[in-house]
């Protein structure tokens, strides 16, 4: 098990509400990223943080947001929930950028939107 | 785009046994990484191997092992000996050599079930 968490383990919100996702990663890991898994499907990239900036975004619309914070946590936002959106969102963390390094992800929040 | 694809969504193993599971990309670059997720029940993403294209020799960890062929861009798990704790789904993942892009693309993935 790694210690990359999240929280909450599951969330069922409203279309048209916002939600706020929490990832804590190991301690001293620089990076991280979020992934959306739809039910049956693989993961899909949306974005990367690398020291509280952004570095690299998938096909997600604006309303997908992320906070890093110095503390090695962060945060996914989605503003104007769409019932698409339902899915699980995982977190992942690496020490640094590089391919020498391995990404760990966190147990996910399971996200249903009604 | 770089892109993955699993052609078997379900796989089945008698325990003990030996099973493969397939796996083909495409892609233009020349220098990336390849990757086998396990996923279980418990959601968590755990990394079972991984290769570095620019390397020729197959990499194993243990009881897994790959067959990487680069210029059929086919990266197939096999896995022997299973185990009743291998139950899961497996991903495929890819990820570009090029310094700062650290996106992984996935595989829609293949279950796999151990028969006692």
């Amino acid at each position: 098990e790694t210690g990359v968490t999240q929280s909450p383990t599951h969330l069922i919100k409203t279309r048209g509400q916002q939600v706020t996702l929490r990832c804590s990663s190991q301690s001293g890991h620089n990076t991280v990223s979020w992934y959306q898994q739809a039910l049956g499907q693989g993961p899909q990239f949306i974005f990367q943080y690398y020291r509280e900036e952004e570095n690299g975004r998938g096909n997600f619309p604006p309303r997908f947001s992320g906070l890093q914070f110095p503390n090695y946590s962060s945060e996914l936002n989605v503003n104007a929930l769409e019932l698409d959106d339902s899915a699980l969102y995982l977190c992942a963390s690496s020490p640094d950028m590089g391919q020498a390094y391995e990404q760990y992800f966190g147990p996910g929040t399971r996200l249903t939107v009604t | 785009a770089q892109t993955v694809t699993q052609s078997q969504p379900e796989m089945s193993v008698q325990e003990a046994e030996t099973v493969t599971l397939s796996c083909t990309y495409d892609t233009s670059e020349s220098d990336y990484y390849l990757f086998w997720y396990k996923q279980p029940p418990s959601r968590q993403m755990i990394l079972v191997i991984r290769q570095e294209a620019y390397k020729q020799q197959n990499a194993t960890e243990n009881r897994f092992s790959v067959n990487f062929q680069k210029a059929a861009k086919s990266f197939s798990l096999k896995i022997s000996d299973s185990q009743l704790g291998d139950a899961a789904m497996y991903f495929c993942a890819y990820r570009s050599g090029d310094f700062g892009n650290e996106k992984l693309t996935f595989g829609t993935g293949t279950r796999l079930t151990i028969i006692p």
